[in-house]
């Protein structure tokens, strides 16, 4: 994606917390997501946050945005082997509905 | 379920032959992007219909191009084929919501190109 930037690998221990980093460069960007891909699959919506937005709970999953620094993480809690799958973060700026995405954290989880 | 049905999953076409990727959306989005994902890569903005118009359209040349029809389906062209072609297509449609939902997106047509 267009400078949106992902760390390549993330290894955990099921029921341990998993947090994937993401930084974006446009200031401009009103909201950011997280998409998850599992093999074979299409890209599933996780959780958004808007720009005006510092942290966003969703059951085990937090988003916190440093807008300053232009960075996005994802937190899961209680990390289970049916959360690996590969996450990518997107933003979308101003210009119509077009996302950028980052190339994804492969998220690995070992039992 | 995705609501979001793309066809074929998988297809095989020879460098510089024509291929057609066909997307079925969710009644009622009026909006479809179409993405390109090569392997290890996020997807890529082809370009984005509206009402059955382009506007928007990424760093992909005029050999692809796209089609939208009323019934909320649509079609990914690609004319001469080349090896960097090969990748995951995603179909990506959404209503006016879509600033706050995101796009639901298709499984994917996967295309070699050989």
């Amino acid at each position: 994606g267009e400078d949106v930037e992902q760390s390549l690998f993330l290894s955990v221990r099921e029921g341990d917390s998993s947090v994937i980093n993401c930084t974006y460069t446009d200031s401009s960007s009103t909201y950011l997501y997280w998409y998850k891909q599992e093999p074979g699959a299409g890209l599933q919506l996780l959780t958004y946050i808007f720009s005006n937005m510092d942290m966003k709970q969703d059951q085990r999953l937090t988003v916190l945005l440093n807008k300053k620094d232009k960075h996005l993480s994802l937190r899961i809690a209680d990390t289970q082997t049916g959360d690996s799958a590969i996450y990518f973060c997107a933003e979308r700026r101003n210009n119509f509905n077009k996302f950028y995405f980052g190339s994804g954290t492969k998220l690995n989880v070992k039992p | 379920e995705t609501g979001v049905t793309q066809s074929p999953t998988h297809l095989i076409k020879t460098r510089g032959q024509q291929v057609t990727l066909r997307c079925s959306s969710q009644s009622g989005h009026n909006t479809v992007s179409w993405y390109q994902q090569a392997l290890g890569q996020g997807p890529q903005f082809i370009f984005q219909y509206y009402r059955e118009e382009e506007n928007g359209r990424g760093n992909f040349p005029p050999r692809f191009s796209g089609l939208q029809f009323p019934n909320y389906s649509s079609e990914l062209n690609v004319n001469a084929l080349e090896l960097d072609d090969s990748a995951l297509y995603l179909c990506a449609s959404s209503s006016v919501d879509a600033v706050l939902y995101g796009y639901t997106f298709g499984s994917g047509t996967r295309l070699t190109v050989v």
